[in-house]
């Protein structure tokens, strides 16, 4: 069945430092996918998606290409604040009326 | 406009009794799904609800059943709780729709205690 594996937290930066947190997935087709922030005592928000194969989605400076050809979705931010301390999940779905498969989560603190 | 609403806030039950969770979707959204977080994990598909009928469901069992209402809003029941079933559970709403993708937006969650 489908899947997400993310690179395993946590992840401690020096604010305006450069952040890559790895994603790749299991899944026949093309589903879309996602990046989705938790921020502490708050429910999750979506930070980012793309639909299709060479698609970037952005926000709040955060990247994310979809590679098709090595199944991944990794999430990039060139300078990192303290702000951006949260659990960052990658995602995929396949249709606006499915289902959403999480990674496990990766947990972000930025020191000042 | 409010988004999704969910509640109570935090819950303490003891092994084997029963729970309702409630949940309100954001105006305008007919699907209703939830799921439960596990501390540390992320979270897993409970199951899907439109037009009162469930649509989709996840590796969960039995114990855990669901309603929609006419308003669209949703109840998860869970019976026979035991320890392995305390959590963050979250509720979804999104609208089908026609385009490509409708974000589903999440509630800020329940936080359920089995003791």
């Amino acid at each position: 069945g489908d899947s997400v594996t993310q690179m395993e937290g946590p992840v401690t930066l020096s604010e305006e430092a450069f952040l890559t947190i790895n994603c790749t997935y299991t899944a026949t087709g093309y589903p879309s996918l996602f990046w989705y922030v938790q921020y502490p005592g708050e429910g999750l928000q979506l930070l980012l998606k793309a639909t299709k194969a060479d698609d970037k989605g952005s926000n709040k400076g955060f990247e994310a290409t979809y590679r098709k050809e090595t199944t991944s979705f990794h999430l990039e931010k060139g300078s990192v604040q303290v702000s951006d301390s949260a659990v960052y999940f990658c995602a995929l779905s396949r249709n606006s009326a499915s289902k959403i498969i999480f990674g496990s989560g990766t947990r972000l603190s930025i020191r000042p | 406009d409010a988004g999704v609403t969910q509640s109570p806030t935090h819950l303490i039950k003891t092994r084997g009794q029963q729970v309702t969770l409630r949940c309100s979707p954001k105006s305008g959204h007919d699907t209703v799904s939830w799921y439960q977080q596990a501390l540390g994990q992320g979270p897993q598909f409970i199951f899907q609800y439109y037009e009162e009928e469930e649509r989709q469901r996840g590796n969960f069992p039995d114990r855990f059943s669901g309603h929609q209402f006419p308003n669209y809003s949703s109840e998860l029941n869970v019976n026979a709780l035991w320890l392995g079933d305390s959590a963050l559970y979250l509720c979804a709403s999104s609208t089908p729709g026609t385009s490509e993708y409708n974000e589903q937006f999440f509630g800020p969650g329940t936080r359920l205690t089995v003791l």
